[in-house]
């Protein structure tokens, strides 16, 4: 089975900053998408990036990027510049390309930036 | 246009109560997910809909849960004999279709507490 793992619980960064927020993640698939998504205080979940594991390049959009390592099985999220608007939940979480496409996600990161 | 939306927003229901949340997906999208958040965890699947029909209920905690899709559109979570642990936010996505090619949108989610 697969499993995601983030292990930081929270983290601050001051804003204009950049910050760096960790996930890990566990599987015997080789073909399979990963993704970061942001959950503020709505509650609701917010796609930020998203990589597919047979593409090597790091995907980037914006002030996001994410540093893919798929030996290692890690997947980070850089945030650059950082807003306050950038407060919130971040989960990291898995699909895999076969059956039905659901997500595994992580804990998840509290992150806040300050003024 | 209009996101997923979801009702009721928030849900207080005594315990052995039945109860029933609903989903209202984004018009035109075949694919819709229920995933349920406890506190202080990343959303775990729940069921995913093709369609009209289930294609994968494997993450139903158990046979007081069940959800429907009858016209491919609007679904309905339902809870028989609420217990406690039950306390959780439901959240539902869709996407145009089920491929990871294609975002999964949320909705805000409807905050369930079993008294």
């Amino acid at each position: 089975a697969q499993t995601v793992t983030q292990s930081q619980p929270e983290m601050s960064v001051q804003e204009a900053e950049t910050v760096t927020l960790s996930c890990t993640y566990d599987t015997s698939e080789s073909n399979y998408y990963l993704f970061w998504y942001k959950q503020p205080p709505s509650r609701q979940m917010i796609l930020v990036i998203r990589q597919e594991a047979y593409k090597q390049q790091n995907a980037t959009e914006n002030r996001f990027s994410v540093n893919f390592q798929k030996a290692a099985k890690s997947f980070s999220l850089k945030i650059s510049d950082s807003q306050l608007g950038d407060t919130a939940m971040y989960f990291c979480a898995f699909m895999d390309t076969s059956g039905t496409y659901k997500y595994i996600f992580g804990t998840g990161t509290r992150l806040k930036v300050l003024a | 246009g209009a996101g997923v939306s979801q009702t009721p927003s928030n849900k207080v229901t005594e315990k052995g109560k039945y109860v029933e949340l609903r989903c209202d997906p984004i018009s035109g999208h075949t694919a819709l997910y229920w995933y349920r958040q406890s506190l202080g965890q990343g959303p775990e699947f729940l069921i995913y809909f093709q369609g009209t029909g289930a294609a994968d209920d494997s993450g139903l905690p158990n046979d007081r849960f069940f959800a429907v899709r009858p016209e491919g559109s609007v679904s309905t979570l339902k809870i028989q004999r609420t217990e406690r642990g039950d306390s959780a936010v439901y959240l539902c996505a869709s996407s145009l279709m089920g491929h990871p090619s294609y975002e999964q949108y949320f909705g805000p989610g409807t905050r369930l507490t079993v008294t």
